[in-house]
């Protein structure tokens, strides 16, 4: 079973264009969630998302971010006009629906976004 | 969500066990005790959680004291291969979101 995959690995924008991160979940897993971690900082939620729907985004900047996890196909991250302060590593973890002991999340190895 | 407390560092000696401690002094009846780790340049990695008894699986073993306000992640033989930011995370199960809310973690560093 292949674990959480995310493209590209690495990504180099310059200030103003357009990021787009994929992430492909587990096989069988419904729920899908972003975090970010700044050079030097810790990890910090982004946004959480099942097949179609945003179930929180309290993470997400108020503008330029925006996700989707559609019916078919990997969840996109998309970040507009990016900004050389939005360089980082941008991790997806997936999870399993309805795990009554909890739902533990297994992460991806990251897209990791210069902007120059 | 309940804060959570680990030591920044800790250091171990390779192939002896490394004892990792975190205290969650304000966890509610309803919040499980989570334990990932991050090797460096590399996506999370989860690794053993519980509510109340110890849980042990192929990597760990998670010891939570009786009034559960702190837990000792165990992990019996380290190698080098340890070395990580070890998390501690207390959440709750289902509700609204299933976020990790992550702190700066303690540093494990296994020499050789």
């Amino acid at each position: 079973n292949a674990g959480v995959m995310q493209n590209p690995r690495h990504l180099v924008r310059r200030r103003g264009q357009e990021a787009r991160l994929r992430c492909s979940p587990m096989k069988g897993h419904s729920h899908v969630y972003w975090y970010r971690q700044l050079p030097e900082e810790g990890l910090k939620f982004m946004v959480y998302l099942q097949k179609e729907n945003i179930i929180d985004e309290s993470g997400m900047p108020k503008e330029r971010f925006s996700a989707e996890f559609p019916k078919e196909g990997p969840s996109i991250l998309r970040i507009q006009q990016v900004v050389r302060g939005d360089s980082a590593a941008y991790f997806c973890a997936s999870s399993l629906e309805n795990v009554p002991s909890g739902n533990e999340q297994f992460f991806g190895p990251g897209t990791r976004l210069t902007v120059l | 969500d309940a804060k959570t407390t680990q030591p920044p560092s800790m250091d171990c000696a390779e192939g002896r066990a490394a004892n990792l401690p975190c205290n969650h002094s304000t966890i509610s009846g309803n919040e499980y005790v989570y334990w990932y780790r991050q090797i460096h340049s590399q996506g999370p990695q989860y690794i053993i959680h519980g509510l109340k008894n110890n849980e042990t699986n192929e990597m760990a073993s998670l010891i939570i004291t009786e009034d559960r306000k702190s837990s000792t992640l165990i992990l019996p033989h380290a190698t080098l291969r340890d070395t990580a930011v070890y998390y501690c995370i207390v959440r709750a199960y289902g509700g609204a979101t299933n976020k990790l809310i992550f702190g700066t973690g303690t540093l494990l560093a296994v020499q050789p």
